[in-house]
């Protein structure tokens, strides 16, 4: 069974600019789950959507949002982009939105702000 | 809230020594705990997690850990590192409410040979 993937692993924008990044869970996961990394933060939470509808939000200014399709794919957007959104993008992906499932991570998206 | 220390952000270890890295939890109730390790430009790896019952866990790669409640700890030990565990490990605590992961900052293992 393929993992979770992510699109594309590496972008480069400038500041001001927006970016959409995307995720596709394994086959049958209907969770999916964003996560920000960065040296200075560590692993943070941005928002979890189940069924095309999102669970729980991070702390994340609303500049960061996120969707899910009915096949369960996602995306996220940050828009008006600060240095300090560069970071590496991971999404996860469980059967259902509980704890007692496995989260499977995706390879990342590496996002650098200039 | 909750919330998760790994005391050590680098270990060194010796190829073939032991290896125990440490974690700390902060959470009311009964936590959810779970060690993941990420390879350099990869995601993150579950080696394994704790719900319940038995407080002694077997995981992938040949770990274990020992989730120990009066110390509010949830310690991963290895019996013999290999040069391919060099890796950065992270705790995490499941958070009950919206099901999220809290991850501690990480341990970077080095392993000289």
């Amino acid at each position: 069974k393929a993992g979770v993937t992510q699109t594309p692993r590496y972008l480069i924008k400038t500041r001001g600019q927006q970016v959409t990044l995307s995720c596709s869970p394994i086959s049958g996961h209907r969770s999916v789950s964003w996560y920000q990394q960065t040296p200075g933060q560590g692993l943070q939470f941005l928002f979890e959507y189940f069924s095309e509808t999102q669970r729980n939000k991070g702390n994340f200014p609303g500049r960061f949002s996120g969707r899910q399709f009915s096949n369960s794919r996602s995306e996220m957007n940050v828009s008006t982009l600060e240095l300090g959104d560069s970071a590496l993008y991971l999404c996860a992906s469980r059967l259902a939105a509980t704890l007692v499932d496995t989260q499977y991570f995706g390879p990342g998206t590496r996002l650098t702000v200039l | 809230a909750q919330s998760v220390t790994q005391p050590d952000i680098h270990i060194t270890v010796s190829e073939g020594a032991s290896l125990e890295l440490r974690c700390n939890y902060s959470y009311g109730a009964t936590p959810y705990l779970f060690w993941y390790v990420q390879s350099p430009g990869q995601g993150l790896q579950l080696l394994l997690k704790y719900f319940s019952g038995d407080t002694l866990v077997q995981g992938i790669k040949g770990v274990e850990a020992e989730f120990q409640r009066s110390q509010s700890s949830f310690n991963l030990r290895k019996p013999s590192v290999h040069w391919s565990d060099a890796a950065e490990y992270f705790c995490a605590v499941g958070a009950e409410y919206g099901n999220k992961l809290v991850f501690g900052a990480g341990t970077i293992l080095r392993v000289k040979s």
